[in-house]
């Protein structure tokens, strides 16, 4: 068990909806971060966000949004969905802002399906 | 060119065989070199990691770099079928706001 939590696990859906992801990091930990994992793209780094505010943007489509809240979970927003969206969500956690890049703790993922 | 390339596989071997898992990077700016193992419907989770160039060993795995020619490799001795997983590497730098960038991964099947 890695300690970070992600809900839902699954989540079906369709085209043109909206859905949000959540994440609660390790405790203690300072930095979430989203990754987006499909057969054919591997895992693309999406967003960052340290201590509630967004440190880095990578690959995220202007639909989807993110944020940290106070209590240091994170929510992924993911809007006008289409079925290129189908994919596994993963958030991770990490202690400080690239203290060892690379070393990050990753939730089970959110399973997304858009019909 | 990726910055992180991998051969996805399939890679299929019999119970107790010696694995090798590789990995070429582009970035020379890499300082630390990570493995992570995602098994079916899991999230990827920190295998071993090595500083720099040279081995590292782990109990039946070995990690190795070679940054002179940006390549890095993960050995695994007397594979188990528990070893059926998909291998990420992951390099990355300290400092910063460096994000890890993930190889595809390579998905490795040990049949008893």
């Amino acid at each position: 068990d890695s300690g970070v939590t992600q809900t839902p696990k699954h989540l079906i859906t369709a085209t043109g909806q909206r859905v949000t992801l959540r994440c609660s990091p390790r405790s203690g930990d300072l930095s979430v971060y989203w990754y987006q994992q499909s057969l054919d793209q591997g895992l693309q780094f999406l967003i960052q966000y340290y201590n509630g505010e967004e440190r880095a943007k990578g690959n995220i489509l202007e639909r989807f949004s993110a944020q940290q809240f106070p209590d240091l979970h994170s929510e992924l927003n993911l809007s006008s969905l289409e079925l290129g969206d189908s994919a596994l969500y993963f958030c991770a956690s990490s202690g400080r802002v690239a203290v060892k890049a690379g070393e990050l703790f990753f939730g089970e993922g959110s399973r997304l399906t858009v019909l | 060119q990726k910055e992180v390339e991998q051969d996805p596989g399939p890679l299929s071997v019999p119970e107790g065989a010696i694995v090798s898992l590789n990995c070429t990077y582009s970035n020379s700016a890499f300082q630390y070199f990570m493995w992570y193992r995602q098994y079916s419907r899991k999230g990827p989770e920190l295998l071993m990691y090595t500083y720099s160039s040279g081995n590292k060993e782990d109990g039946r795995f070995t990690a190795q770099v070679d940054k002179s020619s940006k390549y890095i490799s993960l050995f695994i001795r007397d594979s188990q079928p528990s070893d059926s997983a998909t291998y990420l590497c992951a390099p990355g730098r300290s400092g910063g706001s460096y994000i890890p960038t993930f190889g595809r991964g390579t998905s490795l099947i040990v049949h008893p």
